[in-house]
C-alpha cells in the first residue's frame, strides 16, 4: 500500500528565508504526487503536481524517485504562504484514491 | 461554476446517533471523494464515488457509509456515532479519476459528537 510521510508537524521560518517542506513516499510503481494547501479560513485546493513540472506562488518540487521524495521549495518564504500543506500521492494506473500526508503548518516569521 | 457545498457545515451529535452529510458536486463533475480530517491524522480516505458507483474504500468500519446519487450529489452516513468520530468531513469532486486530476474541496462539516 502507498504511504505519504510529512516528518515536520510545524516549520518556522522567517520572512525571506528559503523554504522547504519535506515529502517522502512509499510506493513500489510509479507514482503521481501532488502538494495541496490550506489557507486560514480556506479550501483546501491544489499547489501543483510533480507531472506539469511548474512553480506555483515561487514553489516548486521535484520528483526524486531515488530517494521517494517529493519536497516542496520556495527560495524566499513570503509572510501569505503561512498555511497547511499536504503532500498526496497516487498510482499511476489510475482509478485509485489520493493518499494524503498528515501535513506540515508552515508559519512565516515577519 | 459554483464550488463544492457541503451540508450542515456545523453539527453536534450525541454518542450511539447517527448522522447524514450531504455534498454537492461542481457541475459537470462526476467523482465524489469523502475525506477524515483530524489534527492528529491528517486526511484519511473514506470512499470515492463515480456514476452512482462506489470504486474505492477506505479503512474505516462499517458504520461509515456512502452514496452517489444519478445528479452525481453525494451523501455519508454515520451509525451508531462514538467519540473519537469528531472531525471534519471534506467531500472533494473532480470530473474525472482522483488520481490524473486535481480535486476540489468543499469547506466540510464540522462534526461534534458528545
Amino acid at each position: 500500500a502507498q504511504r505519504v510521510t510529512q516528518p515536520e508537524k510545524l516549520l518556522s521560518v522567517f520572512k525571506g528565508a528559503p523554504v522547504e517542506l519535506k515529502c517522502n513516499y512509499s510506493y513500489s510503481g510509479s507514482p503521481e504526487l501532488f502538494w495541496y494547501v490550506q489557507y486560514s479560513r480556506q479550501r483546501l485546493q491544489l499547489l501543483l503536481r510533480h507531472i506539469s513540472r511548474e512553480s506555483i506562488k515561487g514553489f516548486t518540487a521535484d520528483l526524486n524517485k531515488g530517494e521517494t521524495s517529493f519536497h516542496l521549495k520556495k527560495p524566499f518564504a513570503q509572510e501569505e504562504d503561512s498555511a497547511m500543506y499536504y503532500c498526496a500521492l497516487s498510482r499511476n494506473s489510475g482509478n485509485t484514491p489520493l493518499v494524503f500526508g498528515k501535513g506540515t503548518r508552515l508559519s512565516v516569521i515577519a | 461554476k459554483a464550488g463544492v457545498t457541503q451540508t450542515p457545515r456545523y453539527l453536534i451529535k450525541t454518542r450511539g446517533q447517527q448522522v447524514t452529510l450531504s455534498c454537492s458536486p461542481i457541475s459537470g463533475h462526476r467523482s465524489v471523494s469523502w475525506y477524515q480530517q483530524t489534527p492528529g491524522q491528517g486526511l484519511q480516505f473514506l470512499f470515492e464515488y463515480f456514476s452512482e458507483t462506489q470504486r474505492n474504500k477506505g479503512n474505516f468500519p462499517g458504520r461509515f457509509s456512502g452514496r452517489q446519487f444519478s445528479n452525481s450529489r453525494s451523501e455519508m452516513n454515520v451509525s451508531t456515532l462514538e467519540l473519537g468520530d469528531s472531525a471534519l468531513y471534506l467531500c472533494a469532486s473532480s470530473p474525472g479519476t482522483p488520481s490524473t486530476g486535481e480535486l476540489f474541496f468543499g469547506e466540510g462539516s464540522r462534526l461534534t459528537v458528545l
